[in-house]
């Protein structure tokens, strides 16, 4: 199957500094990307959609100036996790779609993200 | 966005068939139906998807009845690497739109 890497897997960080988790899609472009979060023992939950050359999609509840994303080409998106607090730690993942190859929906390794 | 419901959790031994029944009973029209494998601190990991009837890749079955208001994910033989959660999955329209997620199922696989 296609292949979605990001980077990287795991990342410390103090409290009051910025993050960026980057995702790509390695052998398709991705018109559209999406990012999850997934506490210990929970589901994945969206926090946004990702659109190449636009402006992201933010679901109810997720802060659009705490979480930016860019989605600036086919192949690339970025969370940046701002001002990080204690409570952002947790697993962040992102998925991006392979249109060319049944519309399927891939994911990447995911990221862990502890905050200090 | 469609529904799933699925066992919050199963319990298996190696060698054994497995399946793993989904409900969807609001699946739209132009809803696939797909599933996937996750395992700790890992991103969920595609088994397989479909529409309707029967589907087999290497590694699983999906059964789809005519109503498409459920599905079965069959994994054929099971290990002790098959110890994870499934996710079943509906919508998306065709990658356009994120997919839902439920609670899944914690498969658990003994010796």
């Amino acid at each position: 199957g296609a292949v979605v890497s990001q980077h990287p897997s795991r990342v410390i960080c103090k409290s009051g500094t910025s993050v960026k988790i980057e995702c790509r899609s390695l052998d398709f472009q991705a018109t559209t990307m999406f990012w999850y979060r997934q506490f210990p023992k929970q589901s994945l939950m969206l926090m946004a959609t990702s659109n190449e050359g636009s402006k992201a999609t933010y679901e109810q509840g997720v802060e659009k100036d705490k979480f930016l994303i860019n989605h600036a080409s086919l192949t690339l998106s970025t969370l940046t996790v701002t001002s990080a607090h204690p409570e952002d730690s947790s697993f962040y993942i992102c998925s991006a779609t392979d249109r060319v190859n049944g519309n399927t929906i891939y994911f990447g390794e995911g990221s862990w993200l502890t905050v200090v | 966005l469609a529904k799933t419901t699925q066992p919050i959790s199963m319990d298996s031994y190696e060698g054994q068939e497995v399946n793993i029944t989904c409900s969807h009973n609001n699946i739209a029209t132009n809803d696939y139906i797909t599933w996937y494998q996750q395992f700790p601190s890992q991103g969920p990991r595609f088994i397989i998807q479909g529409y309707k009837t029967k589907v087999t890749n290497e590694v699983a079955s999906l059964f789809i009845p005519a109503d498409r208001k459920s599905s079965t994910l069959s994994l054929p033989r099971v290990s002790l690497s098959d110890t994870a959660v499934y996710y079943c999955l509906v919508g998306g329209e065709a990658g356009r739109r994120a997919l839902t997620f439920g609670s899944g199922t914690r498969l658990q696989v003994q010796p």
